[in-house]
């Protein structure tokens, strides 16, 4: 079965200081990666995602993501904290391919970003 | 402007009550799917379905049930028999649930207070 692990439930940073979130997944067949941001109470947005092709991938607000197959691993990273960025990220996998499965998408259980003035 | 809509935004129940968790969207999304979220757990699926008069289990399905009579609706009633159903709902949509790549969208939550 494919799993997702978000490595620390959370982190801090300064504001304009760079951000990494990391996410290492397991899967058998390629996997199909996207990230999500949730602002407290809301519901989520995707920040991006990686389906095919370049394993460099850029998303919204200034945040991108790479694939590293060898490393089984997702990690997202912003340059530059903004105060704006303080949410909960999700790292999410998609079970396509195993048998019987829907394409659902497998979550990481979050990593909580705080930015410091 | 085309999106997802749940309502209520906050519910509270007694315990022993049925409750039903509105969804609706207008993006003409085929799938649509339900999760519970709860502190430091991640999302966790419940029910999801690919089309209309059709849904399946997710992965605690127990104490709730759904029905999909409309492409646009998927409401969720929340039984009695769930043991703790305090948490924060999530309803998505993506527009088949069958290709991965398409991505899932979210409503803005339901948070479920029992007293």
């Amino acid at each position: 079965a494919q799993s997702v692990t978000q490595l620390g439930s959370h982190v801090s940073v300064s504001e304009g200081a760079l951000v990494l979130l990391r996410c290492n997944y397991s899967s058998s067949v390629p996997p199909y990666l996207f990230w999500y941001v949730q602002y407290p109470n809301q519901g989520l947005q995707l920040l991006l995602k990686y389906t095919t092709g370049a394993t460099l991938v850029k998303g919204i607000n200034g945040f991108e993501a790479e694939f590293k197959k060898s490393e089984t691993s997702f990690h997202l990273t912003k340059p530059s904290a903004h105060m704006s960025d303080a949410a909960e990220y999700f790292c999410a996998v998609s079970d396509f391919g195993y048998g019987g499965s829907q394409g659902n998408l497998i979550f990481g259980k979050g990593t909580k970003l705080s930015v410091k003035p | 402007d085309g999106g997802i809509t749940q309502s209520p935004k906050y519910l509270f129940r007694k315990e022993g009550q049925n409750v039903t968790l509105s969804c609706e969207q207008n993006l003409n999304h085929d799938a649509m799917y339900w999760y519970r979220q709860d502190p430091g757990q991640g999302l966790r699926l419940i029910y999801y379905s690919q089309i209309v008069n059709d849904f399946q289990k997710g992965d605690i399905a127990e104490g709730y049930s759904v029905s999909r009579e409309k492409k646009e609706s998927f409401p969720l009633t929340v039984t009695s028999a769930q043991k703790n159903p305090t948490a924060f709902y999530l309803c998505a949509s993506s527009i088949n649930v069958g290709r991965p790549r398409h991505t899932q969208y979210f409503g803005p939550g339901t948070r479920l207070t029992v007293l």
